[in-house]
């Protein structure tokens, strides 16, 4: 299976901050990426696919790249509907696997 | 607007058996592969299995494999999954997604011991 990690697993940031949040595969993706956003109590959204493809109405201050093994999630300037937990998903191979998550807190 | 709706979910004894159903709407279901994902209390999303548009491949998380079976019926644009000797560890929010990019409010599913 390929394992996926996520760094940093929490992090304290302020409105306003650019924030990053790396995910790193065991073994090449491509591409083959995803980015979710989930808050407390509610399902996942898609953010991102394809490593840096915006789904459909998602703001364009969320942006992804990477390839291969590295990938990154920026969010350009956090707001305040932006605190939530960030999860990564490839989908290269079976079965898919998820990072275990970022919280993204408030400071 | 896409819309699922995931129902099936409660308490079950360990050992016993659960069908979930996936109500969907506002797409195209039966062009679209699904996908099962689920997450344990506290815990992150954990994929488990998908389905073909057409129903001709079926993969599963190893964890799973021989217990859950995932279907689909494209004419009721609806989606299953059986569960069948439910472990404690099985204790989840189930949701239902059209390739990963659409999700439902979950079904709880609790294994009891």
């Amino acid at each position: 299976d390929i394992q996926m990690t996520q760094s940093p697993s929490s992090l304290s940031a302020s409105v306003g901050d650019r924030v990053t949040i790396t995910c790193r595969a065991s073994q090449d993706i491509n591409n083959d990426l995803c980015w979710y956003q989930q808050k407390p109590g509610r399902a996942p959204k898609s953010l991102i696919y394809a490593t840096s493809s915006l789904q459909s109405g998602v703001p364009s201050k969320f942006s992804g790249s990477g390839s291969g093994t590295e990938f990154t999630l920026t969010i350009s300037s956090l707001q305040p509907e932006d605190f939530a937990t960030y999860y990564c998903l490839q989908y290269k191979r079976y079965p898919r696997t998820f990072g275990p998550g970022t919280r993204v807190e408030r400071k | 607007e896409v819309q699922l709706v995931e129902s099936g979910g409660g308490l079950v004894q360990s050992g016993g058996s659960l069908r979930l159903s996936c109500a969907v709407s506002g797409l195209s279901f039966s062009n679209q592969w699904m996908d099962w994902v689920r997450q344990a209390p506290g815990k992150g999303l954990e994929w488990v299995a998908n389905i073909k548009p057409d129903g001709s491949e079926k993969n599963y998380v190893d964890s799973v494999k021989g217990r859950f079976s995932i279907s689909r019926d494209n004419a009721r644009d609806s989606l299953y999954l059986q569960m069948n000797s439910l472990r404690p560890e099985d204790t989840a929010v189930y949701y239902c997604s059209p390739s990963l990019n659409y999700w439902g409010q979950g079904a709880l599913v609790t294994v009891s011991s």
